[in-house]
């Protein structure tokens, strides 16, 4: 079963629109992280944001937010007020166990082409 | 600012060379990663190491090795390179706790002719 879904191969937005990517996972573990990435087209990975499973509130990062909603398994990336700059692969990753496990799971990725 | 640096952005090989990829990082990171992406199946881990010395498979090694001799590098080694191992690869490292992420390198186009 896979550990880390993200349902949306690709999206195109508007500019300056709000964007919501989707992310869920599946762990039994109490205790686990779940991590955001940007990977533009010239390669590296970018981090963008973090959430503990026992984090109250949602994690934001200037224009990135975490909307965390535990019960439901999901951890939905959202980009307000989208730039250009935005274009690019976004991966959803989670590490399982308070010590870290070393390994991040990843998702499949989502390509989000933001339009002028 | 802290790094990851992988030694070479675009690297062209013949099948049957013996292909080193090198990654150093700079922050004193005990874990290390080799991944690579392949359009349409994600990021795919090969080895990490969570310590000198170290080193543990990941999902897909058969073809690859690495050498982690001291902290801050992490060298992957494609003992002989085929075309089937035309990729992005990826190195990273990270710290050990729940809240530490990974970071990247920015990738090695690596062409195997």
């Amino acid at each position: 079963a896979q550990k880390i879904t993200q349902t949306q191969p690709g999206m195109f937005v508007q500019e300056k629109e709000a964007v919501t990517l989707d992310c869920t996972y599946d762990t039994s573990d109490p205790s686990y992280g779940l991590f955001w990435y940007k990977q533009p087209s010239s390669g590296e990975m970018i981090f963008l944001i973090y959430q503990g499973s026992y984090d109250q509130q949602n994690a934001t990062e200037g224009r990135y937010s975490l909307n965390f909603q535990k019960a439901r398994k999901s951890a939905n990336l959202v980009i307000s007020a989208s730039q250009l700059g935005d274009s690019a692969m976004y991966f959803c990753a989670m590490r399982e166990g308070p010590f870290g496990n070393y390994q991040l799971i990843w998702g499949a990725g989502t390509k989000l082409i933001i339009k002028p | 600012d802290v790094k990851v640096t992988q030694s070479s952005r675009y690297l062209v090989k013949r099948t049957g060379e013996k292909v080193f990829l090198e990654c150093v990082q700079d922050m004193d990171h005990e874990n290390m990663f080799w991944y690579r992406q392949d359009p349409g199946l994600g990021l795919r881990l090969i080895y990490f190491s969570y310590d000198v010395k170290m080193k543990e498979k990941g999902d897909i090694p058969e073809g690859y090795s690495v050498s982690r001799e001291k902290k801050e590098r992490f060298s992957l080694i494609l003992e002989s390179a085929s075309t089937n191992q035309t990729s992005m690869y990826l190195c990273a490292s990270s710290l050990t706790g729940g809240g530490y992420g990974y970071t990247f390198g920015s990738g090695t186009r690596l062409t195997v002719v």
